[in-house]
């Protein structure tokens, strides 16, 4: 059985780092990217960016460029995603979340897949 | 980027009743829509991947439907434990990948 499980929740001070770790089991690790995704509280899900466990290109959305970085340990089968500079904003639930890639169908044709398996949520508050 | 904005972000129904959720793309993005159910305080569950093709586990009772920029989640008839926040995600290419904002559908 496919399992993502994250580290303990995080405090920090503006202007400090946070790393918030994604370790998966049940399957190959290299055979399926990873996203992480963040819930600010009472708001919606934000992504945030995807990592090739493959290649460990990630690939940030404009938003998290230059504060976020993500990147693998393939011995240990685990992911990392760091936000640095920290601001009261970036108080949230951050999921990493396995991405399913591609299901063939029935008539021959691949479907794309969502992010089908979830990491539990790291809850990091930005504090003074 | 792809915007996604779904409609209504908040729906009131009733055990029994069937709702639409939609989803609208920026631009044309094919089938790639993903649905996603979050109770609260819990983990996002995928609901339908591909616009239509449900996951594994998920009751009949969800369909999706919509290719190009229009995309529809149907619940056919709502159960307790239908009531929760729906998102939908386009997963179009190359990132990002982003997510409407959510609609809420309460009892």
């Amino acid at each position: 059985q496919v399992h993502l499980v994250q580290s303990g929740a995080e405090l920090r001070e503006p202007g400090a780092s946070v790393k918030v770790s994604c370790k998966t089991s049940g399957y190959r690790f290299t055979d399926n990217y990873i996203h992480w995704v963040r819930q600010a509280p009472g708001q919606g899900l934000e992504w945030m960016g995807w990592i090739s466990p493959k290649s460990g290109v990630p690939n940030y959305a404009q938003k998290s460029q230059g504060r976020v970085t993500m990147t693998l340990d393939t011995s240990i089968s685990t992911a990392y995603m760091e936000v640095s500079r920290l601001t009261y904003d970036d108080t949230a639930v951050y999921y990493c979340a396995r991405d399913g890639g591609f299901t063939k169908a029935e008539d021959g044709s691949f479907l794309r897949n969502g992010m089908d398996v979830w990491g539990q949520g790291t809850t990091v508050s930005v504090s003074s | 980027d792809i915007q996604m904005t779904q409609s209504p972000s908040s729906l009131s129904a009733s055990v029994g009743d069937r709702v639409t959720i939609t989803c609208r793309a920026s631009q044309s993005i094919s089938n790639y829509v993903n649905w996603y159910q979050q109770k609260p305080g819990k983990v996002p569950k995928l609901l339908m991947y591909a616009a239509s093709t449900l996951q594994s586990g998920v009751p009949s009772r969800f369909s999706g439907s919509g290719s190009g920029t229009d995309f529809t989640l149907t619940i056919s008839s709502l159960q307790p434990e239908d009531f929760a926040t729906y998102y939908c995600q386009q997963s179009y290419s190359s990132p990002p990948y982003s997510f409407g904002q959510g609609t809420k559908l309460e009892i």
